[in-house]
């Protein structure tokens, strides 16, 4: 089992839509969790951090069960520059493991 | 404040050749590490290091790949002998106190071998 897994997509949706991301990880002892994205040919870049409660930030917001060791990203009203490859990340011990990503596009 | 930098940007070698590849982090980031793309995959995780040390280097193939981080100067990403299945995107990141939103990549080298 990979430690970090996220469907890969990809997602093609319109401008204004709702999208949402799933990804799984696989070492419970895992201490913290981020969202980058990822445009073509370009470095990740952190998008948001996720808590335990839950967090927002404008249109995106981040969700985790630690119990089912589960990780989600819900983008709204989504926007053409939104189009990237999404990376949940999982870190522990001071390394950060990276899923495959999943690539959204959105289109007009 | 400059970034992670990472050089070359893009690098050709021919097949048995070496190459390296250079990584200097952020000001005052002391904690390095490198991570590989393939064509249409995700990041893989090759090393973690500190100053003159190697933390995890579980992610890096037995043979023919190292990496260092001199007390002086970048750290570099050395593969000897390169194969086709080398060529892919190269990334680093570096962070202040190990993982945590302070991960800041670099532009990553390319590397194509022909």
């Amino acid at each position: 089992r990979k430690e970090v897994e996220q469907d890969p997509g990809p997602f093609n949706v319109p401008e204004g839509a709702t999208v949402a991301f799933n990804c799984t990880y696989s070492n419970s002892a895992s201490q913290s969790f981020f969202w980058y994205r990822q445009d073509c040919r370009k470095e990740p870049k952190l998008l948001m951090s996720v808590y335990s409660s839950g967090n927002e930030d404008g249109r995106f917001t981040a969700q985790l069960n630690r119990a089912s060791q589960y990780i989600s990203l819900l983008i709204r009203d989504s926007k053409l520059s939104d189009s990237a490859t999404y990376l949940c990340v999982v870190s522990n011990n001071n390394d950060m493991r990276f899923g495959a990503g999943t690539r959204l596009t959105v289109k007009p | 404040n400059a970034g992670v930098m990472q050089n070359p940007r893009h690098l050709v070698r021919r097949r048995g050749q070496e190459a390296r590849l250079r990584c200097s982090p952020m000001k005052g980031h002391s904690h390095v590490y490198w991570y590989r793309q393939l064509p249409e995959e995700g990041l893989k995780f090759m090393v973690y290091l500190q100053k003159e040390n190697i933390i995890d280097e579980s992610g890096m193939p037995k043979e023919r790949f190292s990496a260092e981080f001199p007390k002086e100067g970048p750290s570099i990403l050395r593969i000897q002998q390169v194969v086709r299945g080398d060529s892919a995107a190269y990334f680093c990141a570096s962070s202040p106190s190990g993982g945590g939103a302070g991960y800041t990549f670099g532009s990553g080298t390319r590397l194509t071998v022909v």
